[in-house]
């Protein structure tokens, strides 16, 4: 049973910052497997944020972000980062992380952790 | 930015009803779409990948599909289940950035 668990959320004031981390158990693949980043703002629908290919070779991120956050992972223990920069406001949200079997368009969001709220706000 | 809309933004239908939600894109996608429900407090969970690949353990009941045009696809419920009152999202695999329709808000009649 993959599992995906989030955490580092929480209360932030505008222009801090906030590292969140997305510990993946059960998931013998997580080497070989692309990563994302998807948030969602109370009461709103669901935002693309960042993607890291499983070796490193890729990444990606909305222009919302862009500058700001930053994606990355370590293989030894399985975790998934998003160190998040001069936080805004609007950047207020659930933050999950997400496994993607695919590759190139092939790419959905098959495992979800359970999200960690980061509130931006003085 | 490649957009997504949905229709309707919520709709009301009983037990054993067949529910149809649509999705269409701003620019051709091909096949590249796929669905995810989400139920209150809950993370999303895929559904349907490729526009029409059923995700492993969903219950067959739910069906996806393209027009072929590569803009318009649809999403169906043959007979919704209790379990099934949710809202229903689409989403593009075709480039980044990844986009997601606003969502279909799927209400007890």
């Amino acid at each position: 049973q993959v599992q995906l668990v989030e955490s580092g959320g929480g209360v932030v004031q505008p222009g801090g910052s906030l590292r969140l981390s997305c510990a993946v158990s059960g998931f013998s693949d997580f080497r070989n497997t692309d990563m994302h980043w998807v948030r969602q703002a109370p009461g709103k629908g669901l935002e693309w944020v960042a993607f890291l290919r499983y070796d490193g070779s890729d990444r990606d991120s909305a222009d919302s972000v862009m500058g700001r956050f930053a994606i990355s992972r370590d293989t030894s223990d399985n975790t998934l980062y998003l160190e998040m920069n001069s936080l805004r406001p609007e950047d207020t949200a659930v933050y999950y992380c997400v496994t993607d079997p695919g590759t190139g368009y092939n790419s959905r969001f098959d495992n979800w952790g359970q999200g960690t709220l980061v509130t931006v706000s003085s | 930015d490649i957009q997504m809309t949905q229709s309707p933004s919520s709709l009301s239908a009983s037990v054993g009803d067949r529910v149809t939600i649509t999705c269409r894109a701003s620019q051709s996608i091909a096949n590249y779409l796929n669905w995810y429900q989400q139920k209150p407090g809950k993370a999303p969970r895929l559904l349907i990948y490729a526009a029409s690949s059923l995700q492993t353990g969903v219950p067959s009941r739910f069906t996806g599909s393209g027009s072929g045009s590569g803009t318009d696809f649809a999403l169906t419920i043959s007979s919704l289940q209790p379990e099934d009152f949710a809202t229903y999202f689409c989403q593009q695999s075709y480039t980044t950035p990844l986009t997601f329709g606003h969502g279909t808000k799927v209400e007890v009649k």
